[in-house]
Order: structure tokens, then C-alpha cells, then sequence
């Protein structure tokens, strides 16, 4: 079975500081990974996603996350956080293919705070 | 629809009570998911549709809950006897195919339970 762990719930920065968010995941397989954002009160949204090709991901916004498979990592970052960007942040790896398996597997969140 | 419609936005209930969520997923996408988010947490999944049929129900929690989508568009998620563990917000999704785990997730703002 898959999973993720995102190793930091809360992440506290200062506006024009670089962020990193960490993750880390667990698959038999070759997974798809995505990092999604929640603003309050509003639907799931992509930020981008990781499917085999490029290790280095663009999204939206600004940020970037980086496929490593040795160290079975999946973080994301961003060179300088904007106040906007202060919401709660999941790591999320597909479900297996050949199982039959659709479903994605969410990390438990990690929620930015931006600071003026 | 522009995007996943979900109503109600809040629902509150008395335990033990009968409750039906609806979902109108993205008008062309065959496949449809439930999710539930406690607070928190990141979502937990529920069922997964491909077209009318529930390909992968293995996270519904136990038998009062269940789901149907009778004509490939539309889904309600129903639970019977309500529980105060009940309480989370339910999110739906829809993407277009499923055949793939890289296929995007376009999410619902969710329908927030609380039982009482």
C-alpha cells in the first residue's frame, strides 16, 4: 500500500522568505505524486503534480517540487512566500493502477503561516 | 457545470437520523469520488465511480454508508443513522477517463456534517 507523511503540520515564515514544505512517500511502485492546496473555506486545488517525466515539477504560483527517488522524497518549495500563499498544504501519492485502485492517498496537511 | 457543485454547503442532523449528500460532478467526467475530511486531517477516501458503477468502495467506513450514480453524472452519498463520528466535511471530485493514477482531481468546496 502507499502513503505519505508529511513531516512538518505547521510551517511559520516571514513574507519574501523561501518556503519548504516535506514530504516523504511510500510506494511498491512507480506512483503519481501531487502536492494540492485548501484555502478556508474553499475546494482542493493542484498545485502541480509528479507523473514520470521531469524530477523537477513547476506549479502554479510559483512553486516547485522535486521527484527523489533515493530519498523517496517529495518536497515543495518556493523561492518567496507571498502573503496568499498562507493555507494548508497535502501531499498526496496515487492509488495503484493495476489494482484496480483509483484512489489518492493524502498526507495529514501542513498548514503555512506567512508572516508580515 | 464550470466546476464539482456540492449541496448542501453545511448540514446539521440529529444522531441517528438519515442524510443524503449530493454531488454534481464536471459535466463530461466519467469518473466520480467521495472523500471525507475530519478536522484537522487530510481526506480519507470513500468510493470511486467510473461511470455508473462503484469501482472501489473499500473506504466506506461500514454498512450505513453508501452511495449511488444512477446515471453517470450525478452522485449521492447517503448515510443512515447518523453518529456524532459522522462529523467531518464530504468532499466530491470528478476527473475525466480514471484509467490513469495521474488523472487530475477537480474538487467540490465539500459539504460540511455536523451530528448533533
Amino acid at each position: 500500500a502507499q502513503s505519505v507523511t508529511q513531516l512538518d503540520s505547521h510551517v511559520s515564515v516571514s513574507e519574501g522568505t523561501p518556503v519548504l514544505l516535506r514530504c516523504n512517500y511510500s510506494s511498491s511502485y512507480s506512483p503519481s505524486l501531487f502536492w494540492y492546496v485548501q484555502h478556508p473555506n474553499k475546494g482542493l486545488q493542484l498545485l502541480l503534480k509528479y507523473t514520470s517525466a521531469a524530477t523537477l515539477v513547476k506549479g502554479i504560483n510559483g512553486f516547485e517540487a522535486e521527484f527523489k527517488k533515493s530519498e523517496t522524497s517529495f518536497h515543495l518549495t518556493k523561492p518567496s512566500a507571498h502573503m496568499s500563499d498562507a493555507a494548508e498544504y497535502f501531499c498526496v501519492v496515487s492509488g495503484r493502477v493495476d489494482t484496480g485502485r483509483r484512489a489518492l492517498t493524502f498526507g495529514s496537511g501542513t498548514r503555512l503561516q506567512v508572516q508580515p | 457545470g464550470a466546476g464539482v457543485s456540492q449541496t448542501p454547503s453545511n448540514k446539521v442532523t440529529e444522531k441517528g437520523k438519515y442524510v443524503e449528500l449530493r454531488c454534481d460532478p464536471i459535466s463530461g467526467h466519467t469518473a466520480l469520488y467521495w472523500y471525507r475530511q475530519s478536522l484537522g486531517q487530510g481526506p480519507e477516501f470513500l468510493i470511486y465511480f467510473q461511470g455508473t458503477g462503484a469501482a472501489d468502495d473499500s473506504g466506506l467506513p461500514n454498512d450505513r454508508f453508501f452511495a449511488v450514480r444512477p446515471e453517470g453524472s450525478v452522485s449521492t452519498l447517503k448515510i443512515q443513522r447518523t453518529e456524532r463520528g459522522d462529523s467531518a466535511v464530504y468532499l466530491c471530485a470528478s476527473s475525466f477517463g480514471g484509467g490513469s493514477g495521474a488523472n487530475v482531481l477537480t474538487f467540490g468546496a465539500g459539504s460540511r456534517l455536523t451530528v448533533l
